[in-house]
């Protein structure tokens, strides 16, 4: 079957790195995104990886492993705009669509 | 340039009444999404088109709902009757290229969603 699992809420401190682990399984892979929400508002495309490897944009990167199902999100230098969900979503190389996770709220603190 | 736009953005009905929610994609985008999102289910893909052409609609939830995509630059998702349980928001998003897209991650641009509470 298709499942994305990721902790549904996380907390963190301002100014501390967190990392937002994601694994999955789909029938076929081709590629995976990560994706900012702020309560409220629209889901906003943060990175994607279809190749093993991290790849940083400025505070944030994402790792991708195939072989093990596993992505993560590192965010650095964590500010209180950073409080959001984060969701991650797979896309089904059979049919192009993405596969969501629940997403994962964190919570930053002061 | 503008991103995708949905309205209305709010909308309170009562049971049983038709509701019309509408999405202009971003220029030049061939791929449209109607996604449903509550806390219960988190993302839902209703529909999506490539060039207007409904591709896939598996995931629109009974009859009741129905999706049209007349022309390039506009979609219509209407609920007819709304039922409490369709209380959730509605985003519309577009991408910039459908299946098999070489050199563009195909990422989602979402508008701003319409929040629906059925009474």
């Amino acid at each position: 079957g298709q499942n994305i699992d990721q902790p549904t809420e996380m907390t963190a401190t301002e100014g501390a790195i967190v990392q937002i682990n994601c694994t999955y399984q789909t029938s076929g892979f081709n590629g995976l995104f990560w994706y900012q929400q702020h309560a409220g508002e629209a889901p906003t495309f943060l990175s994607y990886n279809v190749l093993d490897g991290l790849e940083e944009k400025g505070r944030f990167s994402s790792f991708l492993s195939r072989s093990k199902g596993y992505s993560y999100l590192l965010l650095k230098e964590l500010q209180m705009k950073d409080s959001a969900s984060y969701l991650c979503a797979v896309r089904d190389a059979s049919n192009y669509q993405l596969i969501w996770g629940a997403g994962t709220k964190l919570i930053i603190k002061p | 340039d503008a991103g995708v736009i949905q309205s209305p953005r709010h909308e309170v009905t009562e049971m049983g009444q038709e509701v019309t929610l509408r999405c202009k994609p971003i220029s030049g985008h061939n791929s449209l999404f109607w996604y449903r999102q509550t806390m219960m289910r988190g993302l839902e893909l209703l529909i999506y088109f490539n060039n207007n052409v409904p591709i896939d609609d598996s995931g629109m939830p009974e009859d009741r709902f129905s999706a049209k995509m007349p022309n390039a630059s506009f979609s219509t998702l209407k609920i007819q009757p709304s039922e409490p349980r369709d209380s959730a928001v509605y985003f519309c998003a577009s991408s910039p290229s459908g299946r098999g897209a070489v050199g563009n991650t195909g990422e989602l641009f979402f508008g701003e969603g319409s929040r629906l509470t059925v009474l």
